[in-house]
């Protein structure tokens, strides 16, 4: 089975403008998590999606948005983008809950300038 | 505040040494897992242990789970140069009704050979 992909592999964005990001997740998984990491706050959760519906979500403002599609892949959404944005964003997929093994995409870099 | 943090921060060692890393969490878990970083790449899952098992091993790997010390232990024996890398614990657990996987910020652990 091929893994979790996310796409791009690296970004860069200047302040202000918007960025989405994408991950499909292996094939028959139908949680779809997305993370934040920073050398200083460590891997911070944005928010899970099952079956198109956000099941969780972390303590992010509302700049940061995702949806999943019918097919599971998902996609996250930055507006606005500030210089505290720039982070490894990191795609997890599970088959059905975050109590089982996630499974990680290789993420995507973002910087913003 | 994170759920689960690791101790220690950082760890250095000659190859075929044994690294021991910690992990304490503040509630109640369904289940608590260990995943590996290559630097800045995504995450790869190691074990997996429920909050009824004590023990559990895979490979080198040898995992311990104190519930009522709310803590566990990753032993990695016979260490490699490869096992260079960082290492989180993440606990599963139901808050207002929804399920979280909490990761803790990390232990870099180095080999040296």
């Amino acid at each position: 089975k091929a893994g979790v992909t996310q796409t791009p592999r690296y970004l860069i964005k200047t302040r202000g403008q918007q960025v989405t990001l994408s991950c499909s997740p292996i094939s028959g998984h139908r949680s779809v998590s997305w993370y934040q990491q920073t050398p200083g706050q460590g891997l911070q959760f944005l928010f899970e999606y099952f079956s198109e519906t956000q099941r969780n979500k972390g303590n992010f403002p509302g700049r940061f948005s995702g949806r999943q599609f019918s097919n599971s892949r998902s996609e996250m959404n930055v507006s606005t983008l500030e210089l505290g944005d720039s982070a490894l964003y990191l795609c997890a997929s599970s088959l059905i809950t975050v109590q089982e093994t996630q499974y990680f995409g290789p993420g995507t870099r973002l910087l913003v300038l | 505040s994170q759920q689960g943090e690791e101790d220690p921060q950082a760890l250095s060692i000659q190859e075929g040494e044994n690294a021991t890393m910690n992990c304490s969490y503040k509630t109640s878990i369904n289940n608590l897992q260990w995943y590996r970083q290559n630097s800045g790449r995504g995450l790869v899952h190691l074990i997996l242990i429920r909050s009824n098992e004590r023990e559990k091993h895979s490979g080198r790997l040898r995992v311990t789970l104190d519930t009522s010390k709310k803590s566990s232990s990753l032993l990695i024996t016979a260490s490699r140069a490869a096992d260079t890398a960082s290492y989180f614990c993440a606990t599963d657990f139901v808050q207002g009704g929804s399920e979280k996987l909490v990761f803790g910020k990390g232990m870099k652990l180095t080999v040296n050979p």
